[in-house]
């Protein structure tokens, strides 16, 4: 059974860009969390999603940023015009159901440099 | 709102030392704890937990307990090995219906032979 799969590993942008993160859960699992870890910092929790749905976005900062889940394919977490200060690593995470009990497992994250 | 404060790393340590992370928590309610490790180029990966006050969390060698009085989740090792070197992360959650996981910063372990 595959693991949490995030790609592409490493992303450069020029300022005004857009990126676009993707991540696959494991087979069967229909929770995706985001995190994001800036430099010298813990990861700070941006959004959870179930299949089709944006349950807590509550961590995602309400302008330029954007995730979807859809029905099929993988989570993606969508950035437009970067700036310097979006420059970090984005994890996901999924879960095969909710419930704080639950494990989440992660992927190897996306590392972001906007230059 | 909630946090969790780790030792700032890097620490380093010689093979089969005695290892300490301290973790300390704040928490508007009654967390479960955990230590996820992340290796070189990989996943955070669970490394153990403890849902309640008094439990110990173990697994592969490493272990921690939850102590309420002094919210604290310290992370421990009797002998350490150069596979150790890794990042640490404490974490908690408050029980929700769903995780959602606060991190402390890191600690970065490094073990030399």
């Amino acid at each position: 059974n595959a693991g949490v799969m995030q790609n592409p590993r490493h992303l450069v942008r020029r300022r005004g860009q857009e990126a676009r993160l993707r991540c696959s859960p494991m087979k069967g699992h229909s929770h995706v969390y985001w995190y994001r870890q800036l430099p010298e910092e813990g990861l700070k929790f941006m959004v959870y999603l179930q299949k089709e749905n944006i349950i807590d976005e509550s961590g995602m900062p309400k302008e330029r940023f954007s995730a979807e889940f859809p029905k099929e394919g993988p989570s993606i977490l969508r950035i437009q015009q970067v700036v310097r200060g979006d420059s970090a690593a984005y994890f996901c995470a999924s879960s095969p159901r909710d419930g704080y009990q639950e494990t989440q497992y992660f992927g190897p994250g996306t590392r972001l440099l906007v230059l | 709102g909630d946090s969790v404060t780790q030792m700032e790393g890097p620490v380093t340590l010689s093979e089969e030392a005695f290892l300490t992370i301290n973790c300390t928590y704040t928490a508007t309610g009654y967390p479960s704890l955990f230590w996820y490790v992340q290796y070189p180029g990989e996943g955070l990966q669970l490394l153990l937990k403890a849902t309640k006050a008094d439990d110990k969390g173990s697994n592969k060698g490493f272990e921690a307990t939850y102590r309420k009085e002094t919210t604290s989740f310290h992370l421990e090792k009797g002998s350490v090995q150069v596979s150790d070197s890794a990042v640490y992360f404490c974490a908690l959650i408050l029980g929700r219906g769903y995780q959602k996981v606060t991190f402390g910063i890191g600690t970065k372990l490094q073990v030399i032979p």
